[in-house]
């Protein structure tokens, strides 16, 4: 079956210019997280939403980043007037169940790698 | 959050078995132990997961020591397709939802 699915792969903008990555997550599923991973490092937590509810957005590094899940499946990631330091890949994850249990599973895309030039 | 520790980079040969150790002494009695590993260029992709008792699925074994403060995934026979950073990750049902990575183990395989 289909995994989740992440738009565009790649994205090279230019500082100062508005950017969205796209994530599909695995139909059905009710959480859904985004990570950012810099290079040779593990991926850390930005935000994540139950259905359309954004519960947890501690991990977004400024204002300039924004993300939305309007009708509780597709996200899109919005980052505002990018910066070198916004380079990174961008990775969506879903899962099942709704809320935290401690053994759910996450499914990953294959990421969106953001190089900002 | 209860903290990981996991050598830094370990290598096989094609194969052999591989046991890939993680610390974890200030485990909580309600965490579980999960591991992903990320191929390159792809996202983290789940392998097992468990509580107490040890754990077999058709990708790996998991052996959790008895107070639990260590736990080793084991790869029966590695192929080089299982070159990868591989994670150790503590979960709980209380406070932060996500996953919380460290640097995780790069395992190289040799032909």
């Amino acid at each position: 079956g289909a995994g989740v699915s992440q738009s565009p792969r790649y994205k090279v903008a230019k500082r100062g210019q508005d950017v969205a990555l796209r994530c599909d997550p695995i139909s059905g599923h009710v959480s859904l997280f985004w990570y950012q991973q810099a290079l040779g490092q593990g991926p850390e937590f930005l935000t994540y939403f139950q259905n359309e509810a954004q519960l947890d957005k501690s991990g977004l590094p400024s204002d300039r980043f924004f993300a939305e899940r309007p009708e509780g499946s597709v996200s899109t990631l919005k980052i505002q007037r990018t910066q070198q330091e916004d380079s990174a890949v961008y990775l969506c994850a879903s899962s099942l169940t709704r809320g935290t249990l401690a053994k759910n599973i996450q499914y990953f895309g294959a990421g969106t790698r953001l190089s900002v030039l | 959050d209860a903290k990981t520790t996991q050598p830094n980079s370990m290598e096989s040969n094609e194969e052999e078995p591989v046991h890939l150790p993680c610390n974890h002494s200030t485990i909580s009695g309600t965490d579980y132990i999960h591991w992903y590993r990320q191929l390159p260029s792809q996202g983290p992709e789940y392998v097992i997961h468990g509580l107490t008792s040890n754990v077999n699925n058709r990708m790996a074994s998991l052996a959790i020591a008895e107070d639990r403060k260590s736990s080793t995934l084991i790869l029966h026979r590695a192929t080089l397709r299982d070159a990868a950073v591989y994670y150790c990750i503590l979960t709980r049902d209380t406070g932060r939802r996500a996953l919380t990575f460290g640097s995780g183990t790069r395992l190289q395989v040799q032909p």
